[in-house]
């Protein structure tokens, strides 16, 4: 069983510019959930995506959006990146929308920096 | 608004003595907690959870923790530390819905030979 997967494991980009991170989900799993660490941080929840639809968010703004593919991978985008969005983002999925009932799974990360 | 504070950002232990981090949380309703880890360059793994079925809770590695209305806390322990258990400990609540967490700062351990 593969578990969850994020790519690109580091990016480097300068501040005005887009980035798009990119998740795999556990075999199975129907949901998937964002998380922004920043350094010596916990991780603070983005967004939720659930069978391709959006399902809870954050205290995020707009640039930060996201999609969910039929296969269940998903994307994280990033509009107009300012130096403060400059950490470690973790993705998660599971087999339902409920933490509470189904574990997360959570991948590596994907650590941006934003010069 | 829910969250979590963890007091002591850093832990240190010599191995083989008691592990015990510390987590008090803040919620308007029954909450639901968790304990993850992290290892370096990894994602986080659940550790154990609250699901208010029983106020001492067991989870990997040895670990459990008890949760104390009275007191709003659900501290980790571990009798006995190993040096594998050097990482960083995060505690969280979530909401009803469970679809939205709340980490708090976390807590380095440090193992000691």
């Amino acid at each position: 069983e593969t578990g969850v997967t994020q790519s690109p494991t580091h990016l480097i980009k300068t501040r005005g510019q887009q980035v798009t991170l990119r998740c795999s989900s556990q075999s199975g799993h129907n949901t998937v959930s964002w998380y922004q660490q920043a350094l010596g941080q916990g991780p603070q929840f983005i967004f939720q995506y659930y069978r391709e639809e959006e399902n809870g968010r954050g205290n995020f703004p707009p640039r930060f959006s996201g999609l969910q593919f039929p296969n269940y991978s998903s994307e994280l985008n990033v509009n107009a990146l300012e130096l403060d969005d400059s950490a470690l983002y973790l993705c998660a999925s599971s087999l339902g929308t409920s933490g509470n009932l189904y574990e997360q799974y959570f991948g590596p990360g994907t650590r941006l920096t934003v010069t | 608004a829910q969250s979590v504070t963890q007091l002591g950002s850093h832990v240190s232990v010599s191995e083989g003595a008691l592990v015990l981090l510390r987590c008090n949380y803040s919620s308007s309703v029954p909450p639901y907690l968790f304990w993850y880890v992290q290892y370096p360059n990894q994602g986080l793994q659940l550790l154990l959870k609250y699901t208010s079925a029983a106020t001492l809770v067991k989870g990997i590695n040895g670990f459990e923790a008890e949760f104390k209305k009275s007191e709003t806390s659900f501290h980790l322990t571990k009798p006995s530390a190993h040096m594998s258990d050097a990482a960083e400990y995060f505690c969280a609540v979530s909401e009803d819905t469970g679809n939205q967490f709340y980490f708090g700062t976390g807590t380095s351990l440090t193992v000691i030979p």
